[in-house]
């Protein structure tokens, strides 16, 4: 089975500066790699995913992640974030051929003023 | 209603209790989830069910019984819980549980507590 590691479970951050949240997992076949948001009192939302082609994917809020195969990572950034982006993020990876996915434990994002 | 509608979203029942949480999807998907989300733990799969057959049970207890009568309908029974169990329980739907570019749409979950 996969495991997804998000080492910070909460990132603190100013308004307009940048960030970088942190996702690894363990694999030995190839996998599908996602972001999904969940603001608060809300379900899931998918921000981006990595499915084939070019290793950088973006979201349309400005987000992005790279898929490292090498380092088993996909780290989502943003250059300069807002108030809005205060949410948990979790990092998600799929076996091929199957909508099963493991996620992490999720990583906290608090924007302040 | 549009999306993924999850019923009841608050919900405190006793160990001894009886209860059932509702899943409804308006999506048009053949393909619904039950996931459990616990405090600084990873989200954990518990039921797939795709065309209303079951297709994974993450080895859960027994004292948690899905049922899904429809495409577009799915159910968690609940009986003798443990303090435990207390958790958001997300409800999900795909378009098919065979090909992962299918996105996963989640519903805003019932938060369960059991005392």
């Amino acid at each position: 089975a996969q495991s997804v590691t998000q080492l910070d479970s909460q990132v603190p951050v100013f308004e307009e500066a940048p960030v970088e949240l942190r996702c690894n997992y363990s694999s030995s076949v190839s996998v599908y790699l996602f972001w999904y948001v969940q603001y608060p009192n809300q379900g899931l939302q998918l921000l981006l995913k990595y499915l084939s082609g070019s290793t950088l994917v973006e979201s349309i809020n400005g987000f992005e992640a790279e898929f490292n195969k090498s380092q088993t990572s996909f780290h989502l950034r943003k250059p300069s974030v807002h108030i809005s982006d205060t949410a948990e993020y979790f990092c998600a990876v799929s076996e091929y051929n199957f909508n099963k996915f493991y996620f992490g434990s999720g990583t906290k994002l608090n924007v302040k003023p | 209603e549009t999306g993924v509608t999850q019923t009841p979203r608050h919900l405190v029942m006793g160990m001894t209790n009886k209860k059932s949480l509702k899943c409804e999807q308006h999506l048009g998907h053949n393909a619904m989830y039950w996931y459990k989300q616990s405090a600084k733990k990873p989200l954990e799969l518990m039921f797939v069910y795709n065309f209303k057959e079951q297709t994974e049970n993450n080895s859960v207890p027994s004292r948690f019984s899905p049922e899904c009568p429809n495409s577009s309908h799915l159910f968690l029974h609940l009986h003798t819980l443990q303090p435990e169990d207390s958790a958001l329980y997300l409800c999900a739907s795909s378009q098919e549980y065979s090909k992962v570019t299918y996105e996963q749409y989640f519903g805003p979950g019932t938060r369960l507590t059991v005392t």
